[in-house]
């Protein structure tokens, strides 16, 4: 169990261009979500999948973010003409169904920080 | 909605001291989970303790427990004999525990900033 993994780690980029950053969740874990943090709040849900399927997209998901998780395994989020409230930690985390704390818990990444210029 | 209140920005305890830090929670649902997760300053999200709306007794993992009173809604964390290490934020969250449907996200409170005095 090598922990979920996000990549890149930090990200700077100027206003207007795309950025993509991929999520590498827990092998056995069907179900991955992406989160957004900005500074002094609480991570806020984004989207999710259970396997390659994405089940749901919160309305902070503009039409400039689109995730993908193909062939169930990792997953990219994609945000397009960045602008600079985009600035946050982007977290992804994953988790298994089932029954009792373990099938709850979602287990996070160290995150991507994005700073847009 | 789901809503997760922590009234805490910033807590400071003494080392050693026990510390409590407040969560209550806003839901319609019968069927819930509470979490507690903390977040030192490299990052990373933390599983610390879980809670579910059924269980009838309070949670405990090593020096975290969750004080749980059902109908006050809240799910306080209790931190016993504090360690420098413990200083960090700390996240109430709560889900849905949607067997069938498409349910499946935290919903984060604002945090409270613990900071363990030597």
């Amino acid at each position: 169990d090598t922990g979920v993994s996000q990549d890149p780690r930090h990200k700077i980029t100027k206003r207007g261009q795309n950025v993509t950053f991929r999520c590498d969740p827990i092998s056995e874990h069907n179900r991955l979500y992406w989160y957004r943090q900005t500074l002094g709040q609480g991570p806020e849900f984004l989207t999710y999948f259970q396997n390659e399927a994405q089940l749901e997209k919160s309305r902070l998901l503009s039409d400039r973010f689109s995730a993908e998780r193909p062939k169930g395994s990792f997953s990219t989020l994609e945000i397009q003409r960045t602008e600079q409230g985009d600035s946050a930690m982007y977290l992804c985390a994953s988790s298994h169904t089932g029954a009792g704390a373990d099938g709850y818990e979602q287990y996070f990444g160290p995150g991507t920080r994005l700073t847009v210029t | 909605a789901q809503k997760i209140t922590q009234t805490q920005p910033g807590m400071f305890v003494q080392e050693k001291e026990a510390v409590t830090l407040d969560c209550t929670y806003d839901t319609s649902d019968q069927s819930y989970g509470l979490f507690w997760y903390k977040q030192p300053s490299s990052g990373e999200m933390i599983f610390l303790i879980y809670q579910g709306s059924y269980d009838e007794q309070n949670a405990t993992e090593g020096r975290y427990s969750l004080n749980f009173q059902k109908a006050r809604k809240s799910a306080n964390l209790v931190i016993s004999a504090s360690q420098l290490g413990d200083s960090a934020m700390y996240f109430c969250a709560m889900r849905e525990l949607n067997y069938g449907g498409s349910q499946g996200n935290l919903i984060f409170g604002k945090g409270t900033k613990l900071s363990v005095k030597p």
